[in-house]
């Protein structure tokens, strides 16, 4: 298995308050992404990095932000949570953007 | 932006049966994955193809580039294959996912 961990696996958090969620791989893979799954919707694409300081928007990245530091670290904020951002969130990487991609286990959040 | 449309939504199958799954996708591409989620649970890679077949184990993945079609097969099906199988394409760097298809296989 890809080594790459998300934590935390559970939150909830309360409207307004900030939430950051850690993406942490041991690959070494140049991309990692941002997903988060909602019923009918399917994945959906926030943020994405292709390096280190290099990262681009994705088709819902309103309200979030993110950042990579490390070639292994990709953070996930929600600066002021709300709750229509209730969901499931999914890490992944993949060595060259158009190879193989790799997801963590996922984050629950739940913001009441 | 590439289309990706999964068929059937729903599948419900008795243990033991050959089992289809179809995607299809509206703009030529590079490669096309099959992931497997369980309830609750991961999502695991199961193919990445870009022409021709794979195998792995019971699982077949075939893609027909020109008709931008794919199918995953699952032969002698088990409960343990209950799980809901995405289609995704490569997008330049980056991926569009199907909506999926919830497969549950009964004992």
């Amino acid at each position: 298995d890809a080594g790459i961990t998300q934590s935390p696996r559970h939150k909830v958090t309360e409207t307004g308050t900030p939430v950051t969620l850690r993406c942490h791989q041991t690959e070494n893979h140049r991309y990692m992404y941002w997903y988060r799954q909602d019923p009918g919707h399917g994945l959906r694409l926030i943020h994405y990095s292709y390096g280190v300081k290099d990262t681009d928007k994705g088709e819902v990245s309103d309200g979030y932000s993110v950042s990579r530091s490390k070639t292994e670290d990709f953070l996930l904020t929600l600066e002021s949570a709300t709750s229509s951002q209730t969901s499931v969130y999914f890490c992944a990487i993949s060595e060259k953007g158009w190879t193989e991609a790799f997801f963590g286990q996922g984050t629950r959040l739940t913001v009441v | 932006k590439n289309e990706v449309e999964q068929s059937p939504q729903n599948l419900t199958a008795q243990e033991g049966e050959f089992i289809t799954i179809n995607c299809s996708y509206s703009v030529g591409i590079s490669a096309l994955h099959w992931l497997q989620q369980h309830p609750g649970g991961g999502i695991v890679s199961l193919f990445m193809l870009s022409s021709g077949k794979k195998k792995h184990g019971r699982l077949i993945a075939t893609i027909n580039i020109q008709e931008k079609h794919s199918s995953l097969h699952i032969t002698a099906s088990h409960p343990r294959d209950s799980a809901v199988y995405i289609c995704a394409v490569n997008e330049g760097q980056n991926f569009v996912f199907g909506p999926g298809t919830r497969l549950s296989v009964l004992p």
